[in-house]
């Protein structure tokens, strides 16, 4: 069964940072480009970030480029995002999702990302 | 990387059909067949209903179907069901590598 779970979201201080891991099982994960997409409390979707199977291929969206990097250990088949700077707008549940074909086909189930003082 | 355009919200009653507008630029929608489509049940996460503007992944309803038309696609949602109340996303790949997604519709089933 394909899966991805992520982990690692929490309450952190505006300016601090956090690192979120997505966990991936049931696919060839190297060969598949992975991102992140965020929902903050009670608005819509928001892509956030993706990188390609070999890693070497990064892109992000402007409200998060230079603060947040993404990466990804294909040996532990897992996928990671490394938030710096954080702001009370990052407040979101933050989603891990694989793309195929220009399209998020499986999603993780989230995890909660608290930016507050 | 402005949002797409949805309507906020669209109703209509069990086996009625319905339309879901999706508005972007030609820097997104415009120039790009990849148009996709996602559902989301409250506290859930989103589940993909439409790629490539009009292909429907393994698992989704043959009651959804996609389409474009210049800068603006479509989610038509035909023989409404009571199951399909739920959040709807456009999202397209644009230019510069990024994805940008809609402002979401909410669906109800009256």
């Amino acid at each position: 069964e394909v899966q991805l779970e992520e982990s690692g979201g929490g309450l952190e201080q505006p300016g601090g940072s956090l690192r979120l891991s997505c966990a991936a099982s049931g696919f060839s994960f190297v060969s598949n480009v992975m991102g992140w997409v965020r929902q903050a409390p009670g608005k819509g979707l928001e892509w956030v970030s993706r990188i390609t199977g070999s890693g070497v291929d990064t892109f992000f969206a402007d409200s998060v480029k230079g603060r947040f990097t993404i990466s990804r250990d294909n040996s532990k088949n897992t996928l990671y995002l490394e938030m710096n700077n954080l702001r009370a707008e990052d407040t979101a549940i933050y989603y891990c999702a694989k793309t195929t074909d220009f399209y998020m086909d499986v999603w993780g189930k989230g995890t909660t990302v608290t930016v507050s003082s | 990387q402005s949002a797409l355009s949805q309507p906020a919200s669209v109703s209509g009653s069990p086996g009625q059909s319905i339309t879901i507008s999706c508005t972007g630029t030609s820097s997104d929608v415009g120039n790009y067949n990849f148009v996709s489509w996602y559902q989301q049940h409250p506290g859930k996460a989103p589940k993909a209903m439409i790629y490539e503007v009009s292909k429907r992944p393994s698992g989704a309803s043959n009651r959804f179907s996609g389409s474009k038309s210049g800068n603006t696609a479509s989610l038509t949602i035909s023989g409404l069901q009571a199951e399909d109340e739920a959040d709807y996303y456009c999202c397209s790949f644009g230019r510069s590598n990024i994805y940008v997604f809609g402002s979401g519709t909410k669906v109800t089933v009256l």
